[in-house]
């Protein structure tokens, strides 16, 4: 089993609609969860992290957790054609485990 | 606030021959990773750096090494590099100071021929 898994797409909504990201990970102890947009060409950018149970919201954006399911997921609201990009999901264990361990990511295209 | 700065950003090399990349921080981030990211295997984990000590590493040969300087930049090389060392190196900085939150270098594109 994967440590971080991510169906890989890719995922088209129409333009306005809710995405829904999905990542599961296989270990209890992870603290703390991230996900990045990544844009075709370019380097990973830090959307959202979470840590607690339950929701995070920022903006159209929302984060969910649930460790006794160890599920994460990343909704995004009024989806537009410029949230077309890779997520990734990743994972930090916590203490002095510094990395993250990405999943490999869900392509997401927004149609207009 | 300056994000995180990769140099070289394009690299062309050849198998056999060794490459050094370069990454400075963010201001204030005193933790340094770096990653490699391949279409097949995605975003995969080399080491991290924290006050100039590598605190972590990932399962990579050891001809991936890396440092870093008092001032936080960090350097990794690779030695004797392979067809299959091609990608895209990221280096990620944290300020560590509760979860991690790790931004992203533009990265450098290395091509082995």
């Amino acid at each position: 089993q994967k440590e971080v898994e991510q169906n890989s797409g890719p995922l088209s909504v129409p333009e306005g609609a809710i995405a829904s990201l999905n990542c599961t990970y296989s270990d209890r102890g992870s603290q703390s969860f991230f996900w990045y947009r990544q844009y075709s060409g370019k380097s990973p950018e830090l959307i959202m992290f979470i840590y607690s149970n339950g929701d995070k919201e920022d903006g159209r954006f929302t984060a969910q957790l649930n460790k006794a399911s160890q599920y994460v997921s990343l909704l995004i609201r009024d989806s537009q054609p410029s949230d077309s990009a890779t997520y990734l999901c990743a994972v930090n264990k916590g203490g002095s485990q510094g990395n993250l361990i990405f999943g490999k990511g869900t392509k997401l295209s927004v149609k207009p | 606030k300056a994000g995180v700065t990769q140099t070289p950003r394009y690299l062309i090399k050849t198998r056999g021959q060794q490459v050094t990349l370069s990454c400075s921080p963010i201001s204030g981030h005193r933790s340094v990773s770096w990653y490699q990211q391949t279409p097949g295997q995605g975003l995969q984990f080399l080491f991290e750096y924290f006050s100039e000590t590598q605190r972590n590493k990932g399962n990579f040969p050891g001809r991936f090494s890396g440092r870093q300087f008092s001032n936080s930049r960090s350097e990794m090389n690779v030695s004797t590099l392979e067809l299959g060392d091609s990608a895209l190196y990221l280096c990620a900085s944290s300020g560590r100071e509760s979860y991690n939150e790790q931004f992203f270098g533009p990265g450098t594109r290395l091509t082995v021929l």
